[in-house]
C-alpha cells in the first residue's frame, strides 16, 4: 500500500505570495492533518479534515486555510506569505481520526524570502 | 489543552549502549505515538501505544496511561539510530486526530 504523498517536495516564495500544498492520503483514509515544524516553535497542528469538512483547527491566522476532495486528497493554501511561514509542512493520514494511528508524508519544504 | 514533555532533550551514546527516552504527559490520552524523524524530515512510525507495551526488535516501549507516562527502550544502539525522536499524544478530550507533540528528544550515537 502507497504511503503519504505530499507535493512539492521544495518550495521556494517570496513575501507577498500565496501557495498551495497537496497530500494524498493513504488509500482508504478519510482523515488527512496538517502540521507546521519551525526550530522554533516545534510540530503544531494546524488542521484536520474528514469527510471533506474542516473538523478540528489549531491556533493559526486565517492567511491558512485548507480543503478536501471526495477522494480525501487535500490542499493547505497560505496566502500573503511571511517570512515567518518558512517551515516544514507534514501531513498526516488515518483511518477516521481520532485514536487512530497516524502516518506522515515526507514534508514539504517552503521557504519565504 | 494537553502537555506533553520529553526528556532528556539530549543525549549523546556510543555504539552498542541501551538508552531509555521518557515522554509525560498531562491528560487522558486515547492515542500515543513515537517517531524518529529522519534526515530529511519524515517522520517515520515506530509505535502507537496509547497504553501497555510493544517491541520491535531493538526497540521497545511502554506507557503507563494512568500515570501519563511513557518510555521508549533502545538496546544495543547503533549509529543509524541517531536523529530526533517525537512523542505525540492525542488528548481524549480533543476531537478528531490531533496530536500534540513534545519538543523531541536528539539522540546522538557515536561509533
Amino acid at each position: 500500500k502507497a504511503g503519504v504523498t505530499q507535493t512539492p517536495r521544495y518550495l521556494i516564495k517570496t513575501r507577498g505570495q500565496q501557495v498551495t500544498l497537496s497530500c494524498s492520503p493513504i488509500s482508504g483514509h478519510r482523515s488527512v492533518s496538517w502540521y507546521q515544524q519551525t526550530p522554533g516553535q516545534g510540530l503544531q497542528f494546524l488542521f484536520e479534515y474528514f469527510s471533506e469538512t474542516q473538523r478540528n483547527k489549531g491556533n493559526f491566522p486565517g492567511r491558512f486555510s485548507g480543503r478536501q476532495f471526495s477522494n480525501s486528497r487535500s490542499e493547505m493554501n497560505v496566502s500573503t506569505l511571511e517570512l515567518g511561514d518558512s517551515a516544514l509542512y507534514l501531513c498526516a493520514s488515518s483511518f477516521q481520526g481520532a485514536g487512530n494511528e497516524q502516518f506522515f508524508g515526507p514534508g514539504t519544504r517552503l521557504t519565504v524570502l | 489543552g494537553i502537555q506533553v514533555e520529553q526528556s532528556p532533550p539530549d543525549l549523546i551514546l556510543q555504539e552498542g549502549a541501551n538508552s531509555t527516552l521518557r515522554c509525560n504527559f498531562s491528560d487522558s490520552v486515547n492515542n500515543l505515538q513515537w517517531f524518529h524523524q529522519n534526515p530529511w524530515g519524515q517522520l517515520i512510525n515506530l509505535f502507537y501505544i496509547p497504553s501497555g507495551t510493544k517491541q520491535n526488535g531493538r526497540l521497545s516501549a511502554t506507557t503507563v496511561a494512568t500515570e501519563r507516562y511513557s518510555l521508549l527502550y533502545i538496546s544495543s544502539s547503533q549509529t543509524t539510530d541517531s536523529g530526533v525522536y517525537f512523542c505525540a499524544v492525542g488528548g481524549e478530550e480533543t476531537s478528531g486526530s490531533r496530536l500534540t507533540f513534545g519538543e523531541g528528544t536528539q539522540l546522538t550515537v557515536n561509533p
